[in-house]
Formats: C-alpha cells, structure tokens, sequence
C-alpha cells in the first residue's frame, strides 16, 4: 500500500471543524483512500473512503485534490467524543496479501471544551 | 444493530490453557479477518477469510487457528497459549474480501493475557 503521512497530533475547539490532513504523494490511480479512527483501545471505527471525488457521509467530509497526492478529513462540528487517533489509509483495489488494511501511526486528536 | 461482536471481552489464562475467542457478524459479509494490536507495532492481520471453509495467514499466523464453518462465525483458536500472545485482538468483516471498495467493520476488541 502507498505510504501516508500525518501529523502526529492536532487540537481542536469543540463546535469547531476539525480538517486532519494526510499526504499520500505515491498513491496510485485506482487506490483508494479510507479514513478509520479508534478511542481508547476500542475497534477502529469505519468512518469514510474516496477514490477520486469528495465524499460525504454523517459522520465527516473527505477531500481529495485534483492530483490524489493529498485528503482532508473535515469534522464539521467536533465534540469531545471526537478524540481519538485518526488514520489514513491507502487500500488497494483488489485482493493483495489478505486484503488487509495498513494502519500508520495515525494522528491524535483532541477536541478541548 | 449492524455490528461485528466478539467475545469475551477481557480474558485471562494461563500459558497452555486452549482457548477461544469467538466472532460473529450480523452483515452477512463475506469476508472476515483478525487483528492483534499492540504498542509500537500497530495492527496486525492474523487471519483472514474470504468466504465459508476459505482461510488464510495474514501476517503473523504462528500460535493461531480459525474456522469458517458458517457465514457469520470466525473463532479464533490458541492451542496452547503463550505469554507472546497476550494483546488486544480485534475481528473484522466486510461485504466482500476481493475490492478495496468495501469498508471494514470491526468488533470492539478482546483484551488477552497470558501468564
């Protein structure tokens, strides 16, 4: 899987948005790009995936550039359950050494009231 | 609810003891996976498998077993258990185990140790 890169941590206001970036500058054309987070030691929680449009759900927005080397992660309004570790992943398109998913180090969010 | 569950939640053993931590899946996902977690090497597949009676090594299978003998059933088997084995283990599912767009969904953890 193509290499991510985040930063280790970031603060966010609660009511705030909180946009979490991620570079993945050797991404490939049909790669995709998923967003999973976990709070403490619970099961990385599912929240979002892309391939080349912005997508939108309930949970969050994922912006991705033109050129796919970068996303955004963008919580409209974060709440102090909103921190946790953030991770971006870069999944490949078809079944490759048991489809799993590569977790980085992620980035660790704190939502301050 | 949709939802990945696994049990038991917190489990202590001592080395040798088998024993089993079950997964089950209310999707009716196809493909199914475990993960051990633990610090400074993240997560780690253990398992996976892509359909009923389809198995297959993740990335650090030595000292586990599994079964697919229904759709929503994955246990995870510790023949003999050893003090190395003690982690936070995860379960996963997905719709389908051959494309990248189908998200992964996972359990809320089973926390082992070992003495």
């Amino acid at each position: 899987d193509a290499k991510t890169t985040q930063p280790p941590s970031m603060d966010c206001a609660e009511g705030r948005a909180a946009n979490l970036p991620c570079n993945h500058s050797t991404i490939s054309g049909n790669e995709y790009v998923y967003w999973y987070r976990q709070i403490h030691s619970q099961g990385p929680q599912y929240i979002i995936h892309g391939l080349k449009n912005n997508e939108t759900n309930e949970m969050a927005s994922l912006i991705i550039t033109e050129d796919r080397k970068s996303s955004t992660l963008i919580l409209p309004h974060a709440t102090l359950r909103d921190t946790a570790v953030y991770y971006c992943i870069v999944r490949k398109p078809f079944m490759e050494y048991g489809n799993k998913l590569v977790f980085g180090a992620g980035t660790i969010l704190r939502v301050k009231s | 609810e949709a939802q990945v569950t696994q049990n038991p939640r917190y489990l202590i053993t001592v080395t040798g003891k088998k024993l089993t931590v079950t997964c089950s899946q209310n999707m009716n996902h196809e493909y199914m996976s475990w993960y051990r977690q633990d610090p400074g090497l993240g997560l780690r597949q253990i398992y996976y498998s892509m359909n009923v009676e389809v198995t297959d090594k993740g990335d650090v299978p030595e000292g586990y077993k599994v079964s697919r003998k229904e759709k929503r059933n994955f246990p995870l088997i510790l023949e003999s258990p050893s003090p190395n084995q003690t982690s936070l283990y995860f379960c996963a599912s997905s719709l389908f185990g051959g494309g990248a767009n189908s998200p992964l969904h996972f359990g809320n953890g089973t926390r082992l140790t070992v003495t």
